[in-house]
């Protein structure tokens, strides 16, 4: 594997069920990051985790909880999400160093019904 | 204001067309600029980054920055209908935090 890799790349959940996405970085990089992108909007930052910790929250609804174990490895977990939470979720990563290019995965595209 | 404005398109060309992209912004701070490529359901592909002002070139590709313009492009020569994408411009002004632009769709008519 290369690059940054997600799984699952469809998820379909309703809104009582418990899930998770998952992101693993291969380029030896220390910050990782989860953005939502919706239809004919920017995309939105939600968690940055650099060195382990969460350095950043954009007041995200708590339904959204992102854990990361270790640089390689990021997750966000999902429970009893809304219909507009259906979207594109990306995840990133860059050397720990403010301004350095990030570099995304494919995307998890989640609809919620 | 939004911080980052960019054309939404679609914005239509011949194969071989010259194409511009161009994002403007209004936070005077930003240093740092991305443009990504983002096929149709996929994540969004790193295509150049610059510091600062000036011009940066990658094959078929430049990316200029004028800072007192505010004011980003991204040129495309010998455009490809493969070209055919939403390119995104990011910027951020030295922390985690990149603002992106909403995208601009691309279409290379072969």
């Amino acid at each position: 594997e290369t690059g940054v890799t997600q799984t699952p790349r469809h998820l379909v959940m309703g809104m009582t069920n418990k899930k998770s996405l998952k992101c693993e970085q291969h380029l030896g990089h220390n910050a990782m990051y989860w953005y939502k992108q919706s239809a004919k909007k920017p995309l939105e930052l939600m968690f940055v985790y650099s060195l382990e910790e969460r350095v950043e929250n954009n007041s995200v609804p708590s339904r959204f909880s992102p854990e990361c174990p270790n640089s390689s490895h990021l997750f966000l977990h999902l429970h009893t999400l809304q219909p507009e939470d259906s979207a594109l979720y990306l995840c990133a990563s860059s050397v720990e160093k403010v301004g350095n290019e990030q570099f995304f995965g494919p995307g998890t595209r989640l609809t919620v019904l | 204001q939004k911080e980052v404005e960019q054309d939404p398109g679609p914005l239509s060309v011949p194969e071989g067309a010259i194409v511009s992209l161009n994002c403007t912004y209004s936070n005077s701070a930003f240093q740092y600029f991305m443009w990504y490529r983002q096929y149709s359901r996929k994540g969004p592909e790193l295509l150049m980054y610059t510091y600062s002002s000036g011009n940066k070139e990658d094959g078929r590709f430049t990316a200029q920055v004028d800072k007192s313009s505010k004011y980003i492009s991204l040129f495309i020569r010998d455009s490809q209908p493969s070209d055919s994408a939403t390119y995104l411009c990011a910027m951020s002004g030295g922390t985690y935090k990149y603002i992106f632009g909403t995208g601009t769709r691309l279409k290379v008519l072969a």
